[in-house]
Parts: C-alpha cells; structure tokens; sequence
C-alpha cells in the first residue's frame, strides 16, 4: 500500500523567499508524481505532473523533481509571494492518486 | 466554463437521511473519481468508473453508491448518513489513467456536515 508523507505540515516565510516542500512515497512503483494546490474552500488545482521516467518539471516560478529510487520528490517556489498562500498536496500515481496530508503554506508580506 | 462541476456545494443534513450528490465533468474524460478529504485532510480514493464502468471501489461502506449514467456524469449517493461521514468530497476527472501523463482534473468540493 502506497504511503505518503509531506514534510513540513506547514511553513510560513517572509515574501521573497524560496520555499522547498518535501514529499516522499513508500512504493517507487509509481506512473507518475503530481503537485496540487488548495486554497481554503476550493478544489485542488494541477500544478505539475512528472511522469516516471522525468527527474523533474517546470512551470514558471516553479519546479518540481522527482528521485524514484528514494522515494522523494521536492517542490521548488522561487521568489514566493502572497499569492502563494495555501495548502501545497503532493500525490503518488498509479493507477489511482495517494496523497499526503499537505503543506500549509503562508507567506507574509 | 467550469470543468469539473458537483453540486450542491455545502450539503447539512441530520442522521439516518438519504442524500446524492451530483458530478458533471465537460473536459471529455473517459474517466472520473469521487474522494474523500477527512478532518485530518487527507484525501482518499473511493470510486473510479471508466466509461460507465466502476474500475476501483475501495474500501467504502455500502451506504455509499456511485451512479453513472454517462461517461460525463458521476454521482454519489449515500444512504443511512452517520456522523462520520461529515467530510468534503471531491469529484475527479481524467483522460489518461493508469499511464504516466494521467493528469487529473477536481471539482471545488461538496462539504457535507451530518448533525
């Protein structure tokens, strides 16, 4: 059974700080990693997918990797924001979503 | 437009009721999903139906029955409610599952209070 575990529960910074969100997962037998966002109230918004056999994925101010063979994967904020506030869920695929309990988000301006 | 849609939103309700809850995804998937975020916030799986087909049914009372007319809709009825299944439930959509690129789609959540 798939396990996964997010490292810190929350988080809070000061804005202009890079934020480093921490995932690992027990089965490496996974098709893919995904990164989600959750604001207070809404549904849970992709933010990157990496298929198995990527290291890692980009988009904007963030990146993602991903080390199967350790069962890790990192969520990279550059420069965060305000706006980045929220509940950051990491979830392992195969062929169904394990999610971990999440990372909670603040930045202060 | 809103891709993955479940009604109603916020749903109180006292024990022992009968309640649905409906899901409509427009994005074309041949697959969709109903989870369950706890108190805790951990999210977990409990149906999948392919194509009007149920492909997983995880460990879920029986109260709980997925019904999908089409490959568009899924919906979530619960029979006999209990404190217990106070919780948010999400509806889910995606194209590709069981492949690497399986990308999936949620809806904004159904918080159920059951008093």
């Amino acid at each position: 059974k798939q396990e996964v575990t997010q490292i810190p529960a929350a988080l809070s910074v000061p804005e202009g700080e890079n934020l480093v969100l921490n995932c690992s997962f027990t089965d490496s037998a996974i098709y893919n990693l995904q990164w989600f966002r959750q604001d207070p109230g809404k549904g849970l918004t992709s933010l990157l997918l990496i298929q198995s056999s990527q290291r890692e994925q980009t988009s904007g101010r963030l990146n993602a990797s991903l080390d199967k063979s350790s069962g890790r994967s990192t969520l990279y904020i550059a420069a965060s924001q305000p706006g980045d506030s929220a509940t950051y869920l990491c979830a392992a695929g195969d062929y169904k979503l394990s999610f971990g309990a999440g990372t909670t988000v603040t930045v202060r301006a | 437009d809103t891709a993955v849609s479940q009604t109603p939103k916020y749903l109180v309700t006292q024990m022992g009721n009968d309640k649905s809850i409906k899901c409509e995804q427009n994005l074309g998937h041949d697959t969709m999903y109903w989870y369950k975020q706890d108190s805790k916030k951990f999210l977990k799986i409990m149906f999948s139906y392919n194509n009007k087909e149920l492909i997983i049914n995880e460990t879920v009372p029986n109260r709980f029955s997925p019904k999908s007319p089409d490959k568009a809709h899924l919906n979530l009825h619960i029979n006999s409610l209990e404190l217990g299944d106070s919780a948010v439930y999400f509806c889910a959509s995606s194209q590709d599952p069981g492949t690497t690129r399986n990308t999936i789609y949620f809806g904004e959540g159904s918080w159920l209070t059951v008093v």
